[in-house]
Order: structure tokens, then C-alpha cells, then sequence
């Protein structure tokens, strides 16, 4: 069975700085790596994903991920954080073996300060 | 566009009631499943079916039951309710095809369990 660990629960970040979300999983097989995001009183919705490939992954609204197998990680990062971006993000896998069974970590809040 | 909608939005039950969370999508996705999300865990699965006729457990699958008699709809039923299933649900679905695609996700139901 896989695992996420999301290295950081809370992370404020002042507009138009950088931010860095950290996520660490573990698995015995090959694994797909997603970011989700979920904006107050609102649903989740996906980010970026990476299932095969170049391991640096570009997603929406400025986003991106780079998947890194000997550290076992997938960090989010974005170059310059808005207002907008404030919202709990979530870290997930699943493995080759039960591709539709995602494990979630426990999410990361960001807050942007102006 | 509806996508995955959930009724109701928001309710309180009683220990001991019962009753029953909606899902429903319009896009043909033969994967449903079912998610509570808990402050500091993350989501966690509780049911989910990859086809009508077919339904699975996921991590924490006691005290619900589901079924799907459509591939459109996915319910959730609480048989006897209790305060540890105060949480918000979430139900989500996807296409499943030979790679994970992506989960597209209700708007959430808050449960209040007196």
C-alpha cells in the first residue's frame, strides 16, 4: 500500500514571493503523483500530475512539480504566489497495481499575505 | 455543465439516525467513490465502484454502506449514525481507462453528528 506525507501543514507567504509545498510518498511499486487543490468551501480540483515522463510536471495557474524517485518526492512550487492562491492543497498517489485508488495526505495550508 | 453534484450541502443528524448522502454525474465516468476528509488526515476513502453492480471498501469503511444500480449514481448511506462520522464528505469520480486520468469532485456535504 502506498503513503503521502505532506512535510508542512501550515506555509504563509507573503504576494508575489515563492512557495515551496513539500510532499514525500512511499510505495514498493511504480507510482502516479497528482496535486489537488481545494479553495475555501469549495471541492477538490486537480492541479498537475505525473504518470510517466519528463519529471518536471507544469500545471495550472503558474504551478509546477518535479517528481524526483531516489528522494521519493513530488514538491509543488510556484515562482510568484497571488492572493488568490490561498487554499489547502493536497499531495496524492496511487500505484500501478490500483491506478484509481488515491492516498491524500494530510494537506498543506497556504495563506498569501499582501 | 453539472459534473458531480451532492445533496444535501449541509446536514445535522441525531446518534443513532440514519439517512443517505446523494451523488450523482453526467459524464459517463465508470469509476465513483467516496471521501470524508477529517482537519489534519487528509481524504480518506471510503467506498468506491469501479462499474454499476460493482463496489469495493476503501480505508475506513465502517458504518456506510453504498451501492450503484447506475453508472450515474453512487450513494452513501449511514445505517446508524454516530458523532465519529462528523466530517465532510466528498464524492468524486473518473474515467478509467488503462492510465489514472484524473478525479473530478462534488461540492462537499458537512455532516453534524449530535
Amino acid at each position: 500500500a502506498q503513503s503521502v506525507t505532506q512535510l508542512d501543514s501550515q506555509v504563509p507567504v507573503f504576494e508575489e514571493a515563492p512557495v515551496e509545498l513539500r510532499c514525500n510518498y512511499s510505495s514498493s511499486v511504480s507510482v502516479y503523483l497528482f496535486w489537488y487543490v481545494q479553495y475555501p468551501n469549495q471541492g477538490l480540483q486537480l492541479l498537475l500530475k505525473y504518470l510517466s515522463g519528463s519529471t518536471l510536471v507544469k500545471g495550472i495557474n503558474g504551478f509546477e512539480a518535479e517528481f524526483n524517485k531516489s528522494q521519493t518526492s513530488f514538491h509543488l512550487r510556484k515562482p510568484s504566489v497571488h492572493i488568490s492562491d490561498t487554499a489547502e492543497y493536497f499531495c496524492a498517489v496511487s500505484d500501478f497495481t490500483n491506478d484509481y485508488k488515491l492516498s491524500f495526505g494530510a494537506g498543506t495550508t497556504v495563506t498569501v499575505r499582501a | 455543465n453539472a459534473g458531480v453534484t451532492q445533496t444535501p450541502k449541509f446536514q445535522v443528524l441525531k446518534t443513532g439516525q440514519s439517512m443517505t448522502l446523494q451523488c450523482a454525474q453526467d459524464m459517463n465516468h465508470e469509476y465513483m467513490s467516496w471521501y470524508r476528509q477529517d482537519p489534519g488526515m487528509g481524504l480518506r476513502l471510503i467506498h468506491y465502484s469501479v462499474g454499476a453492480g460493482i463496489t469495493d471498501q476503501g480505508e475506513v469503511p465502517n458504518g456506510y454502506n453504498v451501492s450503484r444500480s447506475t453508472t450515474e449514481d453512487f450513494p452513501l448511506r449511514l445505517l446508524s449514525a454516530a458523532p465519529s462520522q462528523t466530517s465532510v464528505y466528498f464524492c468524486a469520480s473518473s474515467s478509467r481507462g488503462r492510465l489514472m486520468t484524473q478525479l473530478f469532485f462534488g461540492s462537499g456535504t458537512q455532516l453534524s453528528v449530535l
